[in-house]
């Protein structure tokens, strides 16, 4: 099936410090990848759409120059909080969409980035 | 507005039967997702309907109704491991997904 890897997986930074986040479809091209955040206890909150090659698409209340996405190959999309900030704390999950899902538009998650700002 | 509505929680007995439902409302329907996600993981995908009726895969089954707005998701012989989150969550006319707030199964020996 397909895979999806995010590094670090966890990561403690301290406050006012950017940290840059990974995510990699390992064994398919992927046109679209998503950013989620998922505080304890609380659903997924989409914060991003991105597509390769242009530029991301934030939800409402998300802040673009904040939260820095980079898709700049079918394989490869980064996430950078910059000036980080405690409430920044959270789980962090990407998803990616492959080229070849069908009709399915199935969204393969990776195991999400649990990052802690002191 | 878009509306996923799920239950916040539910509690069931091993080897138990469990049905977890989900109602929506969203702007278009392009299918239904199920995923599961366990405490500090990320979500895995379950299953999908995008067509009215039953979706068997193993323990788990999936029926969706459009007219209805509304699925749910069937655990049989439930075992211990099956504790977890349980995320409905539809996609749009954007092919954008809209999440629920989750299910958190609670399975009791």
């Amino acid at each position: 099936g397909a895979v999806v890897s995010q590094h670090p997986s966890w990561v403690i930074c301290k406050s006012g410090t950017s940290v840059k986040i990974e995510c990699r479809s390992l064994d398919f091209q992927a046109t679209t990848m998503f950013w989620y955040r998922q505080f304890p206890k609380q659903s997924l909150m989409l914060m991003a759409t991105s597509n390769e090659g242009s530029k991301a698409t934030y939800e409402q209340g998300v802040e673009k120059d904040k939260f820095l996405i980079n898709h700049a190959s079918l394989t490869l999309s980064t996430l950078t909080v910059t000036s980080a900030h405690p409430e920044d704390s959270s789980f962090y999950i990407c998803s990616a969409r492959s080229q070849t899902s069908g009709e399915s538009y199935e969204q393969y998650f990776g195991p999400g980035t649990r990052l802690t700002v002191t | 507005g878009q509306n996923i509505d799920q239950p916040t929680e539910m509690t069931a007995t091993e080897g138990a039967i469990v049905q977890i439902n989900c109602t929506y409302q969203t702007s278009g329907f392009n299918g239904l997702f199920w995923y599961q996600q366990h405490a500090g993981e990320a979500p895995t995908f379950l299953s999908y309907n995008v067509l009215d009726g039953l979706e068997e895969k193993g323990r788990f089954s999936s029926f969706l109704s459009r007219s209805k707005g509304y699925s749910y998701l069937l655990l049989k012989e439930l075992q211990m491991k099956d504790s977890a989150s349980y995320l409905c969550a539809v996609m749009d006319s954007n092919y954008q997904l809209i999440w629920g707030a989750g299910t958190k199964l609670i399975i009791k020996p």
